[in-house]
This record gives structure tokens, C-alpha cells and sequence, in this order.
């Protein structure tokens, strides 16, 4: 893996399902990973940084773990609500404040 | 609670005319960046600064240039606009304390060139 990746690209999941998706990224000089949220017409907001192998990290129905020995991380949504639809960015730090970003993957809920 | 602060946001050029993103943060954050989202893409780091007077070339930073006078303010100029450059444009910031350097972003800035 040379870059940071997500799979998949886009999800449709009916409200009540769990779902998760994937950040893959480089394993090698890794610092720390981060996962963001991003609604429409809004801007990203943070959700969760990983620093440690083995690293799980949860807010509400969402959680987060990190291998970096392999280089991914899972996001999580348990039991879908319409308002958790956004796109979800992950993004690897190097040293020196630099984030290399994911293309996202878009998650529909539908009611 | 102001944060990051980017204007205008939307804005239509020409091909050819110049123009300025402003970005202004007010959280004392040592770094400041410009990304750039295209349609089905992820974001594309344009230039960065590590503090005053200090700034760097990202991913795609041609087309664009930038200065850092004072810590709040990082303006992102467009010289010759091309239809290119049309993207949605976000400033950030982030205080990078240590590695886990959480980025916070600015609202966006719609530019469209014709």
C-alpha cells in the first residue's frame, strides 16, 4: 500500500444495520491515524485519532480499531440512523504534521 | 467560537483572472493548509505553513500560491485561473502539539471557473 485507501467508496444501508468500512494506509513510519466526518455543505469534523496498535476508540453507536502492523483501520456503526449519513475520511499522519487523506466512503442510511 | 474562517464562499472566475481564498483561524494553531476536493475525490493538500513566514508545496500546488505573514492568516492566491482550479477549496489548521495533530477545517469555498 503506497497511499491511503478506503473501501468502499459508497454505502446504502436501510436504518437499523451495522455496517463498517476499511482505511487501508502505509504501515511503515506510521504516526497516527485519524478518522473524520463529513456531512454535506459541512465542513470535516474529527472523530477519532489512533496512535497505538491495537487501538479501539468509540463514540456512541461508532467505534474505531487500528492495526498498524498490517496498515488499516475499521470503522464501525452500529444500528444505522439516517443522521449518520456523510462521508467518513480516514487519514494517515507522517512525522511533521503532514495528513495524507483517503477518498472517503460515503454512507446513504435510508428510513 | 469562531474557529477557521474562510471567505468568500462561492465564487465564479474567468478563465484567466486572478483572485484571493482567504483564510483567517483564530485558535493560536502553529499549522495552517489548503486542500482541494474534486467531484468522487478525497482531499489533495495544495500548500501548507508550519507557522509565520515558513510555507510548502503539498500535493498539487500548482496554479497557486500562498504567503504567512501572521500565525491567524493564511491566503491562498490563484494567478491565472483555468478551468482546472474548479473545486471546492478548504483551509485548516492544527496546533500539532505532537503527531496525533487533529486537523480542524474551515466550511469550504466553492470556486467555479468559466
Amino acid at each position: 500500500i503506497l497511499n491511503v485507501e478506503q473501501s468502499p467508496q459508497s454505502l446504502h444501508v436501510q436504518e437499523g444495520d451495522s455496517t463498517n468500512f476499511t482505511c487501508s494506509f502505509p504501515s511503515s513510519n506510521f504516526y497516527a491515524l485519524h478518522w473524520y466526518r463529513w456531512e454535506t455543505a459541512k465542513s470535516p469534523e474529527a472523530l477519532f485519532v489512533m496512535t497505538l496498535n491495537g487501538d479501539e476508540k468509540k463514540k456512541g453507536r461508532i467505534s474505531a480499531t487500528l492495526n498498524t502492523k498490517e496498515g488499516y483501520s475499521y470503522l464501525y456503526i452500529k444500528g444505522s440512523q439516517p443522521e449518520d449519513s456523510a462521508t467518513y475520511l480516514c487519514a494517515r499522519n507522517t512525522n511533521a504534521g503532514k495528513s495524507t487523506f483517503g477518498d472517503g466512503t460515503t454512507l446513504t442510511v435510508k428510513p | 467560537n469562531a474557529g477557521v474562517t474562510q471567505t468568500p464562499k462561492f465564487r465564479i472566475l474567468k478563465i484567466g483572472q486572478s483572485m484571493t481564498l482567504q483564510c483567517t483561524q483564530d485558535m493560536n494553531h502553529n499549522y495552517m493548509y489548503w486542500y482541494r476536493q474534486d467531484p468522487g475525490m478525497g482531499l489533495k493538500l495544495i500548500y501548507y505553513s508550519v507557522g509565520a513566514g515558513i510555507t510548502d508545496k503539498g500535493e498539487v500546488p500548482n496554479g497557486y500560491n500562498v504567503s504567512r505573514s501572521t500565525t491567524e492568516d493564511f491566503p491562498l492566491r490563484l494567478e491565472l485561473a483555468a478551468p482546472s482550479q474548479t473545486s471546492v477549496y478548504f483551509c485548516a489548521s492544527s496546533p500539532y502539539k505532537d503527531s496525533r495533530n487533529t486537523i480542524y477545517f474551515g466550511e469550504g469555498s466553492w470556486l467555479t471557473v468559466v
